[in-house]
């Protein structure tokens, strides 16, 4: 079957450090990852994704390469900010069906002034 | 970006009681709708797949009599927890499928904090 395993956290930085964030799956057949961001209170969104393998997805300066040999796709960023406190969580989708969305189990990251 | 609501936001109730949950698409008609629980510190897990005017397809393990979902219109589907008990006590997310295109993508409602004493 299907499933995504990403680093436990809670992961704590302080502002302006570099943020990695594992993650690694397994699928059949050829899927698309995702990084979802929640922030506190509210539903998740989608931070970027990527659907073959050697693309990078990137937004708010967040980055995460999807590496076929390694099945991977971890999440990167230069200089966290203290808004980028949030649970992120790592999935993936096989094509066909429903599309349904495999996550990972989150990692809670809190960014200390 | 297109807006999904939930309501409630909380639910507390009592033991044997039924609980009502709604999902919204606010901008855009899904035709698929999905159901997600949340244990703490546990991932999202697929509960079922809702679609427009159909019976929705639940995931293995998932008491379809327990958790009876209804879409009954592109904008709304509705997740009722039967004869609630505290072991039903989650975090219930729903999401909303926009329609193909090729960027398709799902739209995650803010979820539903559900307490059974």
């Amino acid at each position: 079957g299907n499933s995504v395993t990403q680093m436990e956290g809670p992961v704590t930085l302080s502002e302006e450090a570099f943020l990695t964030i594992n993650c690694t799956y397994t699928a059949t057949g050829y899927p698309s990852l995702f990084w979802y961001v929640q922030y506190p209170g509210e539903g998740l969104q989608l931070l970027l994704k990527a659907t073959k393998a050697d693309d990078k997805g990137s937004n708010k300066g967040f980055e995460a390469t999807y590496r076929k040999e390694t099945t991977s796709f971890h999440l990167e960023k230069g200089s966290v900010q203290v808004s980028d406190s949030a649970v992120y969580f790592c999935a993936l989708r096989v094509r066909g069906g429903y599309q349904k969305v495999t996550f990972g189990t989150g990692t809670k990251l809190q960014v200390i002034p | 970006g297109a807006v999904v609501s939930q309501h409630p936001s909380r639910v507390i109730c009592k033991s044997g009681t039924s609980v009502k949950i709604e999902c919204r698409s606010l901008d855009f008609q899904a035709t698929t709708m999905f159901w997600y629980r949340q244990f703490p510190k546990q991932s999202l897990m697929l509960m079922a797949t809702s679609n427009e005017g159909s019976k929705a397809t639940y995931e293995q393990g998932v008491e379809k009599d327990k958790f009876l979902i209804n879409h009954a219109s592109l904008t709304l589907s509705t997740l009722t927890v039967t004869s609630a008990h505290p072991e039903d006590s989650s975090f219930y997310i729903c999401s909303a499928r926009v329609p193909a295109g090729g960027q398709e993508t799902q739209y995650f409602g803010p979820g539903t904090r559900l307490l059974v004493l």
